[in-house]
């Protein structure tokens, strides 16, 4: 069956410091991979996802990027945080019966 | 551009209710719209996938139903239970040739025992 990892659960993290999220998906190949972000009592936001490695597709302008340097693993990084950075993060994955599947998300806290 | 809504942003109901989620969309071209639950600092869980092809999908004491055409899904939770609060996310995907899925912004479910 099919598993995906997303870590570490909690983050706290200075203003100006780099940032890296890793997302790992298991028993599927050439999987689609997405980060979303969810602010504090708002809706799902898109920011990045792939169809394949090197493939990325960029949804928001903003200061973090997305890397896929092996098939099923998708990382999320910031040179220098911002507050506004703060937020719940999520990884998922769909494979072709489409349904999405979410990791158990990232708590960041930007100080 | 594809919005999604979900009509009320949050409800309570004493348990034992049978209750209705709105999810509307903008734009009838769709792939599949899918229904999830979120509970408080979790991921979330995908409850019912249903293509455009398909009028409702069932799971237990859920069902959801989708009229494409007026762009809208309703998700039905039958007999109620506090073990059912939680947020409850609608998200679709357009026809437009990618791989985006779009949410709403959730309906915070509270049943009360």
């Amino acid at each position: 069956s099919q598993t995906i990892h997303q870590w570490p659960a909690t983050l706290v993290q200075p203003v100006g410091s780099p940032l890296s999220l890793e997302c790992t998906v298991e028993g599927t190949s050439n999987p689609n991979l997405y980060w979303y972000r969810q602010a504090a009592g708002r809706g799902l936001q898109l920011l990045f996802y792939s169809v394949g490695i090197g493939q990325i597709s960029s949804e928001v302008p903003q200061n973090l990027s997305a890397s896929r340097p092996q098939d099923r693993q998708f990382i999320l990084s910031s040179k220098k945080l911002l507050l506004s950075d703060s937020g719940f993060y999520l990884c998922a994955w769909s494979a072709q019966v489409e349904k999405l599947f979410f990791g158990s998300g990232t708590q960041l806290s930007v100080l | 551009k594809q919005e999604v809504t979900q009509i009320p942003a949050a409800l309570s109901v004493p348990e034992g209710e049978n209750l209705v989620l709105n999810c509307s969309f903008t734009d009838s071209a769709i792939y599949n719209l899918q229904w999830f639950r979120q509970d408080p600092g979790k991921g979330l869980t995908s409850l019912l996938l249903i293509q455009s092809s398909q009028r409702e999908q069932t799971s237990g004491r859920l069902n959801a139903s989708l009229d494409k055409s007026s762009g809208r899904s309703t998700l039905y939770i039958a007999a109620s239970q506090p073990g059912d609060s939680a947020t409850y996310l609608c998200a679709v995907r357009s026809t437009s040739g990618t791989y985006k899925y779009i949410f709403g912004t959730g309906t915070r479910l509270k049943v009360l025992a």
